[in-house]
């Protein structure tokens, strides 16, 4: 079956613009995380949705935010883009307890803010 | 909230010689310990986890076991090989719910031949 498709691959964007990822998770996957992914930083936790409501969230600021439509995908948006938002942006999806699983990453949105 | 530690943050070791990564976690209330591996340009992939309620499990070459009253976790994987030359993340469970995770921050395994 398919995986965890993320769109776009690639994203260049200026200071201060807005910008949205895209994440479609595995068919059936009701759960959907982001993950911010640097060197310094590693995997940072952003926000978990689930049936369309976020579940849990990260220590992001509110320029982070998504959504979860009642297909499962989900968009993640950031506002106000900063130099340090540039970052490998990762979506994972799971099914029915985490714990039997884990998750599942797709590719990634690496965004380059300039 | 949890905070996983992760060591050593990088590793070399020669083609068919042991590789060991350690993780330390500090909630209690963890119950799911899953690694992941990132081959460079790639995704993480899921390549073990274990529950709480198991101290160890094994897959091929690949191994992880679990002291819930330290409180930390081991990935060990025998006969390494180039392939396994990647970035490793331990992470553990958090939430009542245990639906979303702290990552450590990786160590690059590095296997020379």
């Amino acid at each position: 079956k398919a995986g965890v498709t993320q769109t776009p691959r690639y994203l260049i964007k200026t200071r201060g613009q807005q910008v949205t990822l895209s994440c479609s998770p595995i068919s059936g996957h009701r759960s959907v995380s982001w993950y911010q992914q640097t060197p310094g930083q590693g995997l940072q936790f952003l926000f978990e949705y689930f049936s369309e409501t976020q579940r849990n969230k990260g220590n992001f600021p509110g320029r982070f935010s998504g959504r979860q439509f009642s297909n499962s995908r989900s968009e993640m948006n950031v506002s106000t883009l900063e130099l340090g938002d540039s970052a490998l942006y990762l979506c994972a999806s799971s099914g029915t307890g985490v714990g039997r699983g884990g998750y599942t990453f797709g590719s990634g949105t690496r965004l380059t803010v300039v | 909230g949890e905070n996983v530690e992760q060591h050593p943050s990088t590793l070399s070791v020669q083609e068919g010689d042991s590789a060991v990564i350690k993780c330390t976690y500090s909630d209690s209330a963890s119950n799911y310990f899953p690694w992941y591996k990132q081959e460079l340009g790639k995704r993480p992939q899921l390549i073990i986890d274990i529950r709480s309620n198991v101290g160890e499990k094994k897959d091929q070459r690949i191994a992880v076991t679990l002291n819930k009253t330290a409180k930390h976790f081991s990935l060990h994987i025998t006969e390494t090989q180039p392939e396994d030359s990647a970035v490793y993340f331990c992470a553990a469970s958090t939430g009542g719910d245990g639906q979303n995770f702290v990552f450590g921050p990786g160590t690059r395994l590095s296997v020379l031949p």
